[in-house]
Formats: structure tokens, C-alpha cells, sequence
């Protein structure tokens, strides 16, 4: 059975670095064949993509939040993790980790997701 | 980077109905579409893959059709567990756009 779960603060404070991370299971992070990525849902909206990561530590990030997000993985862990610098209340969401099909060049579709984790940003 | 916008942004509807959820993309996606829904608390769940395929284990009165710019989602006869918001994805870039959603819920 494929897994993932979020882990993380609850509570971060403005200008902190947010760090989160997903465990995984039933598949393995160094398979050609999927990834891994950070989606999140601010309360009320919608859904927005942020960063994923392939077997071959390619990477890819959300345009708009390029320069504050870094993912990475520790495959010996099956361990994704997402750093966002400078938060601010504006980053309060639930965030996601969802395996993404396809490939860094050609990513598809987010087939199995985490639960999620409830962050808030306020001092 | 691409635009998706679905329509309507929200919808009632009575068990029994048939509902169609469109979705339009800003430039061709060919079939590089996805459809989820999503329940408040819950992760969402993966419906629809390249346009028109059913994932595994999704109800067939789900369905999904459409190419180039334009898709819809459509339920053939509405059940208590389908009332939840329902939101397209391109997988077409690499930035995986979704669109902003419409929910379904009870008259």
C-alpha cells in the first residue's frame, strides 16, 4: 500500500524558515517512474502546486516562489523535504505531499496524497 | 505559464442529477488533463487521468471528456458522496496548474 504523511509545525512565526516533511512508503523514491511534490490549500481556495522532485534529484518549483522554496530527499530515509524561507501569514495553508507520475520533463498527475498538515503563520 | 479555469465556480444540484463541471485551458494541453475532488479535511482523491480515463476503483458515473483547450467533468446521476469541490489539473507544464475549482453542493 502506497503511503504518505506530512509532518511539521503547527505554528511558525513571520520571517521563520518552514521546514516539512514527507514520508513515504510503498514505493521508492528512486523509482524512474514518479515523484514527489508539495501542493497546498490556503483556507478557502484552491489548490496550488509548489515543487516536486524525481528520482534523479531533479527539481522543479512553483515560478512565483522560486527563490524562497528548496526540496530535497534522503532516499535512504524515503524522506521528502520542503524548506520555505521568509514566511509570512499569507503562507497559512494546509500543505500536501502527493507522488506525482511521469517524469522532471513531462510530470503528470498526483495519483496518491498525503493527509496533509495544517500550518499558521502569525506571531 | 497556463491558465486553467473551470466553470462554474459553484453549482447546486439534487441527488439523481447530471452535473457537468467545465474546465478551459489558456492554450492546448492536448489530453494532459486531470480531475480531483475534494472533500473539507481530506486529502484529494484522483478521478480522472489523461482527459477521459478513470483511475482505479472511481465510480463509473464519473466521466470526463475533451482535448486541445476545452474538458468537462461530468457525473451521470449525483450520489450523497459526490457533493464535494472538483478541481482540473494540466499536466502539461511543469508547473501542473490547477484550476480554481467548483463546488457541488445540495439543493
Amino acid at each position: 500500500q502506497v503511503t504518505l504523511k506530512e509532518s511539521g509545525p503547527v505554528l511558525v512565526k513571520p520571517t521563520e524558515t518552514l521546514t516539512l516533511t514527507c514520508t513515504v512508503s510503498g514505493f521508492s523514491l528512486t523509482d524512474t517512474r514518479m515523484g514527489v511534490s508539495w501542493i497546498r490549500q490556503p483556507p478557502g481556495k484552491g489548490l496550488k502546486w509548489l515543487a516536486h522532485i524525481f528520482s534523479s534529484d531533479e527539481k522543479s518549483y512553483r515560478t512565483s516562489l522560486k527563490t524562497r522554496l528548496t526540496i530535497s530527499q534522503d532516499t535512504s530515509k524515503s524522506q521528502v523535504v520542503l524548506t520555505m524561507t521568509n514566511v509570512d501569514p499569507m503562507d497559512t495553508a494546509t500543505y500536501y505531499c502527493a507522488r506525482v507520475t511521469g517524469s522532471w520533463l513531462t510530470p503528470d498527475a498526483f495519483d496518491i496524497w498525503g493527509q496533509g498538515t495544517v500550518v499558521t503563520v502569525s506571531s | 505559464d497556463i491558465e486553467m479555469t473551470q466553470s462554474p465556480s459553484s453549482l447546486s444540484a439534487s441527488v439523481g442529477d447530471r452535473v457537468t463541471i467545465t474546465c478551459r485551458a489558456s492554450e492546448s494541453i492536448s489530453s494532459y488533463l486531470n480531475w480531483y475532488q475534494k472533500k473539507p479535511g481530506k486529502a484529494p482523491k484522483f478521478l480522472i487521468y489523461a482527459a477521459s480515463t478513470l483511475q482505479s476503483g472511481v465510480p463509473s458515473r464519473f466521466s470526463g471528456s475533451g482535448s486541445g483547450t476545452d474538458f468537462t467533468l461530468t457525473i451521470s446521476s449525483l450520489q450523497p458522496e459526490d457533493f464535494a469541490t472538483y478541481y482540473c489539473q494540466e499536466g502539461y507544464s511543469t508547473q501542473l496548474t490547477f484550476g480554481g475549482g467548483t463546488k457541488v453542493e445540495i439543493k
